[in-house]
């Protein structure tokens, strides 16, 4: 599976679009990109996957870049209970689900 | 719908005394199982996985054990604890393929 590189953290405001960005540059063409988030002291919470196409659920949008090199998970209307870390992952389907550290997200009254 | 139990929630255990953690998933059959451990303020680092009954894959060399003695059933063991065996330990299960995981509340593990 590719190696996904976030930002450690992020401050958003509450009320507006939290925009977290990974990057995948090594993504292979049957990668699915995939998002969790883990809110302090429980397990992490799948929030949205996506190939190529932008996607969207009740909790996120997800846009991929063309190139696949990168995407953004998108919160519309960011809440004081989205402060959470955010994990990428790229990930194949095999057997192996590996996170990496992250992008913890503040919101802010 | 699919379900998850992991326990117990917290456990403060002394340096040297044995260890063992149950998951279990109801719902579904044949999953993925998956331990991991997360030490204070770090990321999630992968313990064990397991496709299958008695089909276990370590990721890393430590002082813990696992095993999967039924189709559902996920254990974590170590047969005498280390202080830096302190972490929080989540389970999770996903199916086969492209499916997201889905993870237990965790036990908090405090060895003294």
């Amino acid at each position: 599976d590719a190696k996904t590189t976030q930002p450690t953290s992020m401050d958003c405001a509450e009320g507006r679009a939290a925009n977290l960005p990974c990057n995948h540059s090594t993504i292979s063409g049957n990668e699915y990109v995939y998002w969790y988030r883990q809110i302090h002291s429980q397990g992490p919470q799948y929030i949205i996957h996506g190939l190529k196409n932008n996607e969207t659920n009740e909790m996120a949008s997800l846009i991929i870049t063309e190139d696949r090199k990168s995407s953004t998970l998108i919160l519309p209307h960011a809440t004081l209970r989205d402060t959470a870390v955010y994990y990428c992952i790229a990930f194949l389907g095999t057997d192996k689900l590996i996170f990496g550290t992250g992008t913890r997200l503040q919101v802010f009254p | 719908s699919q379900t998850i139990h992991q326990w117990p929630a917290t456990l403060v255990q002394p340096v040297g005394s044995p260890l063992s953690l149950e998951c279990t998933v109801e719902g579904t059959s044949n999953p993925n199982l998956y331990w991991y451990r997360q030490a204070a303020g770090r990321g999630l680092q992968l313990l064990f996985y397991s496709v299958g009954i008695g089909q276990i894959s370590s990721e890393v060399p430590q002082n813990l054990s696992a095993s999967r003695p039924q189709d559902r059933q996920f254990i974590l063991s170590s047969k005498k604890l280390l202080l830096s065996d302190s972490g929080f330990y989540l389970c999770a299960w996903r199916r086969i393929g492209r499916t997201e995981a889905f993870f237990g509340q965790g036990t908090r593990l405090t060895v003294v």
